[in-house]
């Protein structure tokens, strides 16, 4: 089934232990994104990547980078994780191409816990 | 600024009906969606309206008014797996997505 993957399903870092998550998909998707979900609030998008374009939200901190190697592949490194930083990371896919097209399809998502 | 408002939390019980209402304020519309999540969970897609109109797919059924700024996500034959929160987002004139905080939705028996 096509589908998108994260690892490690939970994840656990000292603070200010550099952490990278991981995603892939198998949806042939050229838009793939990365949110951070504190608990009862909305996803907040980090940034995203339309094919090999790089897009930074204005208030997503110089803390988090993000990597695109090819279609298929998306990282997130938190440089030097802090307290705040501990969030559901949820990574999504669309295809983007106008209509229903731009649903955006989930990942199970990452649990840090910064210690 | 754009803004989306939804209940925070609404019960209702095991059979019954339930109406999540969505409200939205947007520079531009593209698109309405409602995703469910569980407790822990990822966003699942349910629904996507552009038009104005009722879409029906089985036990869910999701409404749009664009003249309105307003929709809702109707759960008919509630089961206590329908226990989650529901996620009402826009797409905005820049094609980026607009959350809301979401309802939490609690079934008893």
């Amino acid at each position: 089934d096509a589908m998108v993957i994260q690892n490690p399903r939970y994840q656990v870092t000292q603070f200010g232990k550099p952490v990278t998550l991981s995603c892939s998909q198998t949806l042939n998707h050229n838009v793939m994104y990365w949110y951070q979900q504190k608990s009862s609030q909305a996803p907040k998008l980090l940034f995203h990547y339309y094919d090999k374009d790089f897009n930074n939200e204005a208030d997503t901190p110089d803390n988090f980078q993000s990597r695109r190697p090819n279609t298929s592949f998306c990282f997130l490194d938190i440089r030097s994780p802090g307290l705040g930083d501990a969030a559901m990371y949820l990574c999504a896919t669309s295809s983007a191409r106008g209509g229903s097209t731009d649903t955006q399809y989930f990942g199970p998502g990452t649990r840090l816990t910064v210690l | 600024g754009q803004n989306i408002d939804q209940p925070t939390e609404m019960t209702a019980t095991e059979g019954a009906i339930v109406q999540i209402n969505c409200t939205y304020q947007t520079s531009g519309f593209n698109g309405l969606f409602w995703y469910q999540q569980h407790a822990g969970e990822a966003p699942t897609f349910l629904s996507y309206n552009v038009l104005d109109g009722l879409e029906e797919k089985g036990r869910f059924s999701s409404f749009l008014s664009r003249s309105k700024g307003y929709s809702y996500l109707l759960l008919k034959e509630l089961q206590m797996k329908d226990s989650a929160s529901y996620l009402c987002a826009v797409l905005d004139s820049n094609y980026q997505l607009i959350w809301g905080a979401g309802t939490k939705l609690i079934i008893k028996p």
